[in-house]
């Protein structure tokens, strides 16, 4: 069975720092892999997504994802966030076309 | 860009209720999804349908149905509501499973607390 673990359930970092959100997953077969985002009373926005090819994922807003599959994880990484960042991320592994999440990661940026 | 959307974005229900919760999409989409989301759980499927009048339990079914009889339209009920089914219900639509895109459109969500 497939499933996701993001390593940290909040991250509190400053403006204009780096950032990385953990996620790693459990499959014995191929994996699709994405990323999603929350803004406060919203619905899940996509960031990137990991179909195949290259391991290094570029998605909106300057987030990047690698896929690492020795490591079984894809961590989302920004070079320097901004306020705007302040949401709820998501981890996702497919599962024959259904998308299962892990428990979110609570990012906190800080003036 | 393809819509979801979800009727309600807050409801108060009383314990033994029924209630549905609907989701319309504009787009054509073959798949569509009810997922809650709960604290420290982040999402968990419900049920999902590939097609009209098709319905496939997730992985927390219990206490819910749901309805499709038009392609568009994915309606969640919850047949006698608890206060365990407080939560926050996100209804998603997909392509289909074959496409590559594989990504997920969401609504904006519904809120639901059950008093």
């Amino acid at each position: 069975a497939q499933s996701v673990t993001q390593l940290d359930s909040q991250v509190p970092v400053f403006e204009e720092a780096p950032v990385e959100l953990r996620c790693n997953y459990s499959s014995s077969v191929s994996v699709y892999l994405f990323w999603y985002v929350q803004y406060p009373n919203q619905g899940l926005q996509l960031l990137l997504k990991y179909l195949s090819g290259s391991t290094l994922v570029k998605g909106i807003n300057g987030f990047e994802a690698e896929f690492n599959k020795s490591q079984t994880s894809f961590h989302l990484r920004k070079p320097s966030v901004h306020i705007s960042d302040t949401a709820e991320y998501f981890c996702a592994v497919s599962r024959t076309g259904k998308l299962i999440f892990g428990q979110g990661t609570t990012l906190q940026v800080k003036p | 860009d393809v819509k979801v959307t979800q009727s309600s974005r807050y409801l108060v229900k009383r314990t033994g209720e029924k209630v549905f919760l609907e989701c319309v999409q504009d787009m054509d989409h073959e798949n569509m999804f009810w997922y809650r989301q709960d604290p420290g759980l982040g999402l968990r499927l419900i049920y999902f349908s590939y097609d009209v009048k098709m319905k496939e339990k997730g992985d927390i079914p219990e206490g819910y149905s749901v309805s499709r009889e038009k392609k568009e339209r994915f309606s969640l009920i919850l047949e006698s509501a608890s206060t365990n089914q407080t939560s926050m219900y996100l209804c998603a639509s997909q392509e289909d499973s074959d496409s590559t895109n594989y990504g997920y459109t969401f609504g904006s969500g519904t809120r639901l607390t059950v008093v």
